[in-house]
């Protein structure tokens, strides 16, 4: 399987909404609602924002929030704030060889 | 509070071997599954591998099958990964990540450890 496709980079100003979308395919987004997203600050470990297509772990800010349709899933961040500038991959459970895949990521830029 | 901290990582020639640790603490270890997944430098994340609770189910990424095992000792609140035949595209930073409220997930991270293959 490939990697999931997201657009390499996305910006918006403080208080503006942003979407990144992860395409897929009909063995891995288009067959399962197990897509995850995932936050990467420079040198720190990744961190689980939404799983499950669109539920938040414990903790993480409602102006995350996701979506799926298709083969495609959606990541939409609300009322940007400087520390939401980071990485973000898209990640689904596909099944067969690999089960799970990832995006290529994301590069969120807050103007 | 969930604990993971990876260890063992460093630099090994082509076609050497290493072995990755990752001590879990927080948490009764035994009753989740378990993954490593790299991040070559500046690149992206990949899946690596993936084990069950009780060790009895594994899978692997294609490009490490037959060189990479993947293990545990629930006694000990530990996950191991064995890496053989090193390659340069090995290097990375190797995760342990262990799954949350959805078996599918990856919720909880340790800080990583570097990887370096080269000669």
């Amino acid at each position: 399987q490939s990697a999931l496709t997201q657009p390499a980079s996305v910006s918006g100003s403080p208080g503006q909404s942003i979407t990144i979308s992860c395409t897929g395919t009909s063995s891995d987004l288009g067959s399962y609602n197990l897509v995850s997203w995932y936050q990467q600050h420079p040198g720190k470990a990744p961190k689980l924002m939404i799983y499950e297509v669109n539920k938040r772990p414990s903790g993480v800010s409602n102006r995350f929030s996701g979506s799926k349709s298709g083969h495609t899933a959606s990541l939409t961040i609300s009322g940007l704030q400087a520390e939401d500038e980071a990485d973000y991959y898209c990640c689904s459970y596909g099944g067969s060889s690999p089960p799970w895949v990832f995006g290529g990521g994301t590069k969120l830029t807050v103007l | 509070e969930v604990q993971l901290v990876e260890s063992g990582g460093g630099l090994v020639q082509p076609g050497g071997s290493l072995r990755l640790s990752c001590a879990a603490s927080g948490f009764t270890f035994s009753s989740y599954e378990m993954h490593w997944v790299r991040q070559a430098p500046g690149k992206g994340l990949e899946w690596v591998s993936y084990i069950s609770g009780s060790g009895t189910t594994i899978y692997y990424t294609d490009s490490v099958k037959g060189r990479f095992t993947i293990s545990r000792d629930n006694a000990k609140n530990s996950l191991y990964l064995q890496m053989n035949s090193l390659r340069a595209e090995d290097t990375a930073i190797y995760y342990c990540a262990r799954v949350g409220n959805s078996a599918y997930d990856f919720h909880y991270w340790g800080q990583g450890t570097l990887v370096t293959v080269s000669s």
